[in-house]
């Protein structure tokens, strides 16, 4: 079993949808929680980071956390061409000296 | 603030030969981590460097090593270049104490390598 699944996708949404991205994982010592975006043949970005069980918003964005569940999410609310990327998620049990464990990627496509 | 840059962009190599890729991390970081991403895939971790030594590695073979120097900057090397060693290389720069968690890790743009 895979340390982070992720759904690859691909999606496809109309311009102005609300979008769900999702992370499942199974290694219960993950306290860090990042959503990266990565546009074709580039670096990813950091969108979103949070700690632990909670939601974070961040403009257009949120980031939800259940750590009873595993389960990690992205919520893109009023969705832009420009968002069209692929969404990793990525999660670590220490920030520091410790390694990021990333899901494949899900692949968003938002239709203007 | 400059962010991570990373140097090649591009390179093709053949099996057999070795390679070097560089990178810069982002002012005010002193942690360096390298992934390979193949197609499709996301990032693996290849290993972490912190206040120039290896500070944690992933499943890699020895034939992949690192260096960071005093400045920060560091280096992925891959000796033995296999077919399956083609990837997207992303240099990621972080902070860190040693003694409280990091801030977050920021990427850099990567080296695509091609192996023949």
């Amino acid at each position: 079993q895979k340390e982070v699944e992720q759904d690859p996708g691909p999606l496809s949404v109309p311009e102005g949808a609300i979008v769900s991205l999702n992370c499942t994982y199974s290694n219960s010592a993950f306290q860090y929680f990042m959503w990266y975006r990565q546009y074709s043949r580039k670096g990813p970005e950091l969108l979103m980071y949070t700690y632990s069980s909670g939601n974070k918003e961040d403009g257009r964005f949120t980031a939800q956390v259940d750590k009873s569940s595993k389960y990690i999410s992205l919520f893109i609310r009023d969705s832009q061409p420009s968002d069209s990327a692929t969404y990793l998620c990525a999660m670590s049990a220490f920030l520091s000296g410790n390694q990021f464990y990333f899901g494949t990627g899900t692949s968003l496509t938002v239709i203007p | 603030e400059t962010g991570v840059t990373q140097s090649p962009t591009h390179l093709i190599k053949t099996r057999g030969q070795q390679v070097t890729l560089r990178c810069s991390s982002q002012s005010g970081h002193n942690t360096v981590s390298w992934y390979q991403q193949a197609l499709g895939q996301g990032p693996q971790f290849i290993f972490q460097y912190y206040r120039e030594e290896e500070n944690g590695r992933g499943n890699f073979p020895p034939r992949f090593s690192g260096l960071q120097f005093p400045n920060y900057s560091s280096e992925l090397n891959v000796n033995a270049l296999e077919l399956d060693d083609s990837a997207l290389y992303l240099c990621a720069s972080s902070w860190a104490s040693g003694s409280s968690p990091t801030d977050t890790q920021y990427f850099g743009p990567g080296t695509r390598l091609t192996v023949l």
